[in-house]
């Protein structure tokens, strides 16, 4: 089975670029997150999807981030324009139905904003 | 809002002694705890979770965690370290009032293992 799957890896871009982050799940997992980690900081919940919906995106930071799932599968994060306090890891995780199934996770996008 | 404290940001241990990894949470009830590790260039992988009955709770790698409700406790451990097991290693909750589903992270805790 695979796992997680996050593209790129590492994006290097410049203040006020756009930046898309894409995600793969896990296949038939309907629970797909959003995380992220500031330098020296904690992990972040940044936003939870079922399926296509948004069911919490509490811990978005602004309107700069925009989340998609189109049709249940992958994700998009999306950021515009980019600042300096954006840079960070980004992780994805997803998981299976039942409140038991534990998250998995992606092994992260590295964000620089220069 | 549910939190978690891992007080040491690093730890060096050398190979073959024992480690314990301190976690402390902060929740009312009964929380669904986990301890996740990164090492270098991967991702964050789950070594155990803990959601009720047993409070010692073995996972991969040889580690082991247990639950001690009167101390707020989740601290990890293992008997003997191994070189590969240099990582940062992450205590999280899952927030009760998002189902669960919201996962509350600490820190983290560095690892280094001395020869």
């Amino acid at each position: 089975e695979a796992g997680v799957t996050q593209f790129p890896s590492h994006s290097v871009i410049e203040k006020g670029q756009t930046v898309t982050l894409r995600c793969d799940p896990i296949s038939g997992h309907d629970n797909l997150y959003w995380y992220r980690r500031v330098m020296g900081k904690e992990i972040k919940f940044l936003l939870h999807f079922v399926k296509e919906s948004k069911q919490d995106e509490s811990g978005m930071p602004n309107n700069r981030f925009l989340a998609e799932r189109t049709g249940g599968t992958y994700s998009t994060l999306k950021v515009q324009p980019a600042e300096l306090e954006d840079s960070g890891v980004y992780f994805c995780a997803s998981r299976g139905l039942g409140a038991r199934q534990p998250q998995h996770f992606g092994d992260g996008t590295r964000l620089s904003i220069l | 809002a549910q939190s978690v404290t891992q007080p040491d940001i690093h730890i060096t241990v050398s190979e073959g002694a024992s480690l314990e990894l301190r976690c402390n949470y902060s929740y009312g009830a009964t929380p669904y705890l986990f301890w996740y590790v990164q090492s270098p260039g991967q991702g964050l992988q789950l070594l155990l979770k803990y959601f009720s009955g047993d409070t010692l709770v073995q996972g991969i790698k040889g580690f082991e965690a247990e639950f001690k409700r009167s101390q707020s406790s989740f601290n990890l451990r293992k008997p003997s370290v191994h070189w590969s097991d240099a990582a940062e290693y992450f205590c999280a909750v899952g927030e009760k009032n998002t189902g669960f589903q919201k996962l509350v992270f600490g820190t983290g805790t560095r690892l280094l293992v001395s020869p």
